[in-house]
């Protein structure tokens, strides 16, 4: 069975900094891209990251760009996502989820539970 | 650049069916979509790859009476035998070297 679990979530001050993990099972971690995704308080769902399996390649969406590292291990089973200078509009829920396909970055078929992020002084 | 839109909203009596429609722009014709629903205070589940010639694949558990099509730039996801529990919001999605846009999301009523 597939399952993420994030984690690291929290209230963070504007500028301030925060580190989210999902731990990743039953499956073969090191063969899928894996996906952040965030979710402001009553808005759609938002692409903020992706990284393919090996972890040499990440991308962003460009409302985070230079401020978030998207990484990855793979001994752990676990993504990251490092969130520098953050600000108000960073506040959401952020999931991590699954590649479907092995090796490409493409859709989803599975997702964690969702950490929340609150940025705020 | 890529963009899906969809209609903010759709709604339809139990046991009826709804369809959903996805409009992709900046992308060409062998472009695929994902769609997800998201249930009231829940996380996202997915439900289907849409592929450019309409055929579709549903994730584990998803029931057959979620089905997906295409034509041309246009992707739908039709509910049929609407249950209360198909009340959420349904987004769709599409990818590119490495860059995935998700769609504004449509919300359906029962």
């Amino acid at each position: 069975e597939v399952q993420l679990l994030e984690s690291g979530g929290g209230l963070v001050q504007p500028g301030g900094s925060l580190r989210l993990s999902c731990a990743a099972s039953g499956f073969t971690f090191s063969t899928y891209a894996m996906t952040w995704v965030r979710q402001a308080p009553g808005k759609g769902l938002e692409w903020v990251s992706a990284i393919v399996g090996g972890g040499g390649k990440a991308y962003y969406a460009d409302s985070v760009q230079g401020r978030f590292t998207i990484s990855r291990d793979n001994s752990k089973n676990t993504l990251y996502l490092q969130m520098n200078s953050l600000r108000a509009e960073d506040t959401a829920i952020y999931y991590c989820a699954k590649g479907a396909m092995q090796w490409l970055i493409s859709y989803f078929d599975y997702w964690g539970q969702g950490a929340p992020v609150t940025v705020s002084s | 650049q890529l963009v899906l839109t969809q209609t903010p909203s759709a709604s339809a009596s139990l046991g009826a069916s709804v369809n959903l429609t996805c409009a992709l722009s900046g992308g060409h014709s062998t472009y695929a979509i994902a769609w997800y629903q998201q249930q009231p205070e829940k996380g996202p589940r997915s439900l289907m790859k849409v592929n450019s010639d309409g055929s579709h694949k549903r994730g584990d558990g998803i029931p057959d009476r979620f089905s997906g099509s295409t034509s041309g730039a246009e992707f739908y996801l039709t509910i049929s035998s609407l249950q209360s529990e198909d009340e959420a919001d349904y987004y769709c999605q599409t990818w590119d070297t490495g860059i995935q846009v998700f769609g504004t999301g449509t919300k359906v009523t029962v």
